[in-house]
């Protein structure tokens, strides 16, 4: 079983709708968790962290759920600048996010006008 | 500007022939690490480094190697490169802040292609 799992879609969704993805880990003592954004041949870029508590940076909202080891992304009013691949990323235990993390393999996301 | 530089971007070699992939931030980040990415597979980690003199394996070391003379370079090596390292790589560095999340700041990628 993969340590960090993403549905990698492609989700195909008009401009404006709302959208979201999941991430399921396998580790109960993984520390801290983040989405990042890549876009088409380009280095991934830190979206957000994602707390216990749950976070909204303006139209994206990251949840964590210990119990069932899953982060989530809501997206919404989505745009086309939206368009990219989506990574969970999640720290092992015993390690600093500076230096270890875990990738998932991406959600892929298009954006249709 | 805030950034890391990797050179080459792109890269075409032969099979056994030495070859190192530069890595430079101008941060004074203490750590850095090594990605590679693969179709399916995602970004795995093949070194990372805690500060100079002080590395590490990744998830995915077999193969290369790396060292930190440096704080602000940290170059991967390929000693006798295969076709099985045929990848997009990418350098990253970042601090410890202490708090719960530490972002990761990635450079622009190296396309090696191994024949």
């Amino acid at each position: 079983r993969k340590e960090v799992e993403q549905d990698p879609g492609p989700f195909n969704v008009p401009e404006g709708a709302t959208v979201a993805f999941n991430c399921t880990y396998s580790n109960s003592a993984s520390q801290s968790f983040f989405w990042y954004r890549q876009d088409c041949r380009k280095e991934p870029k830190l979206l957000m962290s994602v707390y216990s508590s749950g976070n909204e940076d303006g139209r994206f909202t990251a949840q964590l759920n210990r119990a069932s080891q899953y982060i989530s992304l809501l997206i919404r009013d989505s745009k086309l600048s939206d368009s990219a691949t989506y990574l969970c990323v999640v720290t092992p235990p015993g390690y600093s996010s500076a230096s270890k993390i875990i990738f998932g393999s991406g959600t892929r996301l298009s954006i249709r006008p | 500007e805030a950034q890391v530089t990797q050179n080459p971007r792109y890269l075409i070699t032969v099979t056994g022939k030495k070859l190192t992939v530069t890595c430079s931030q101008n941060m004074n980040h203490e750590y850095m690490s090594w990605y590679r990415q693969d179709p399916g597979l995602g970004l795995r980690q093949i070194y990372y480094s805690m500060n100079v003199e002080v590395t590490d394996k990744g998830d995915v070391p077999e193969g290369y190697k790396v060292s930190r003379k440096e704080k602000r370079n940290f170059p991967l090596i390929l000693e006798s490169p295969s076709p099985n390292q045929t990848s997009l790589y990418f350098c990253a560095s970042s601090y410890p802040s202490g708090g719960a999340g530490n972002e990761q700041f990635f450079g622009p990628g190296t396309r090696l292609t191994v024949l």
